[in-house]
């Protein structure tokens, strides 16, 4: 298993800045990805997070709206840009090893 | 779009075994039937996974049809605790999600 840590655990925000998360693992992981968590709803993929390269984007997300870094392989970071309050959510990090797939506890992110 | 269907709510009485059925009928061959559930406002938690063949863990059951299509997750005795949302997934790295199955243990 692995233990992942995100910071911050939630945040309030105005409109209009930018908020970066942080994800931490405790083991080297190849493959880390960012989920986000609408209210009701389910996770919805945003990106594969890859180190040493640019982030793969999925339909819907874009680089410039939500930047992500990856300097290693036990760090990412994503930013969500120029918030709106549609942009209020839980982001989610996850990591891939082996066949298994774990999450942290999210940022739940709230946008005023 | 998800390649799972998931029926959206259940119910069970605390002590009996749950037991969430998942079609996966367009599943290809290296891709892994995974379950999380989701207790609220907590992260994923991994349950269980498998390819082929049933799988036991100390949490609950994997069963796979032959033809991969369909599988059932079986929580053998289930608890108050248990009430959250269980999320069938298939694919491999990246997972897509559904809308899962809503189960509710009830006294």
């Amino acid at each position: 298993s692995a233990v992942i840590s995100q910071k911050p655990s939630r945040d309030i925000c105005q409109r209009g800045t930018s908020l970066t998360i942080q994800c931490q693992v405790d083991s080297q992981v190849t493959m880390m990805f960012w989920y986000r968590q609408q209210p009701g709803q389910s996770l919805t993929l945003i990106a594969t997070a890859n180190q040493g390269s640019e982030a793969t984007y999925e339909s819907g997300f874009v680089i410039d709206k939500f930047p992500i870094s990856r300097p290693n392989l036990t760090f990412s970071t994503l930013t969500v840009s120029n918030m709106s309050p549609e942009d209020s959510s839980i982001y989610l990090c996850s990591v891939g090893i082996g066949t298994e797939a774990f999450f942290g506890q999210g940022t739940r992110l709230t946008v005023v | 779009d998800a390649k799972t269907t998931q029926p959206p709510s259940m119910d069970c009485a605390e002590g009996r075994a749950a037991n969430l059925p998942c079609n996966h009928s367009t599943i290809s061959g290296n891709e892994y039937v995974y379950w999380y559930r989701q207790i609220h406002s907590q992260g994923p938690q991994y349950i269980i996974h498998g390819l082929k063949n049933n799988e036991t863990n100390e949490m609950a059951s994997l069963i796979i049809t032959e033809d991969r299509k369909s599988s059932t997750l079986i929580l053998p005795h289930a608890t108050l605790r248990d009430t959250a949302v269980y999320y069938c997934i298939v694919g491999y790295g990246k997972l897509t999600f559904g809308q899962g199955t809503i189960l509710t243990v009830h006294p």
